[in-house]
């Protein structure tokens, strides 16, 4: 079975600080990763995929993503954050052969603090 | 274009109520999916379709009935709402599966009492 772990739900950080949203999973097949945004009262977003090749994935917004095959862990990472960055962030895979194993970790709650 | 697109934003029923939720995508998506969001839980996969007249079951699907007679709507049913079911809906459309991204609609708010 596939899983998906976030460990920190909620994460403050102040303005223009580093921040890195943590991501780990578990799957015993090949998967693809992916990193979504949910802006409070909206639908989630991409914000950037791996699906093989450069382990290094850029995305939008100054986003990034390491895949860590090694260590399971697909962690995100931003150098500066702004406040427009306040928002849920899910970390998800799925199974590259079967058509119904897409699943989202918990979300993480970030919020850029003035 | 304007995604996908989803009706209601916020319904309140009373146990046993049904209720249908309807989504639409204008990007001529084969595969969508209807999930719901609950608190530390991140998204669930209730139902889903790869294509036209075809429809499957997710992680959580009972309680639940879905259709796809048409390749831009897919329709999500709960014939006897129970407060369990009280949740963020999210459907969600993609070209392919597994590799490709979803685009989701904004969700529907639903209140069981």
């Amino acid at each position: 079975a596939q899983s998906v772990t976030q460990l920190d739900s909620q994460v403050p950080v102040f303005e223009e600080a580093p921040v890195e949203l943590r991501c780990n999973y578990s799957s015993s097949v090949s998967v693809y990763l992916f990193w979504y945004v949910q802006y409070p009262n909206q639908g989630l977003q991409l914000l950037l995929k791996y699906l093989s090749g450069s382990t290094l994935v850029k995305g939008i917004n100054g986003f990034e993503a390491e895949f860590n095959k090694s260590q399971t862990s697909f962690h995100l990472r931003k150098p500066s954050v702004h406040i427009s960055d306040t928002a849920e962030y899910f970390c998800a895979l799925s199974v590259k052969t079967s058509y119904d194993k897409v699943i989202f970790g918990p979300g993480t709650s970030l919020s850029v603090i003035p | 274009n304007a995604g996908v697109t989803q009706t209601p934003k916020f319904r309140v029923l009373k146990t046993g109520q049904s209720m249908t939720l309807l989504c639409a995508q204008d990007m001529n998506h084969e595969y969508m999916y209807w999930y719901r969001q609950d608190p530390g839980m991140g998204l669930r996969l209730i139902h889903y379709s790869v294509g036209e007249g075809t429809t499957a079951k997710g992680e959580v699907p009972d309680g639940y009935n879905v259709s796809r007679l048409k390749k831009q709507n897919f329709l999500l049913g709960l014939e006897s709402a129970a407060p369990s079911q009280t949740s963020v809906y999210f459907c969600a459309s993609s070209a392919f599966w597994s590799e490709e991204t979803q685009y989701f609609g904004p969700g529907t708010r639903l209140l069981v009492l």
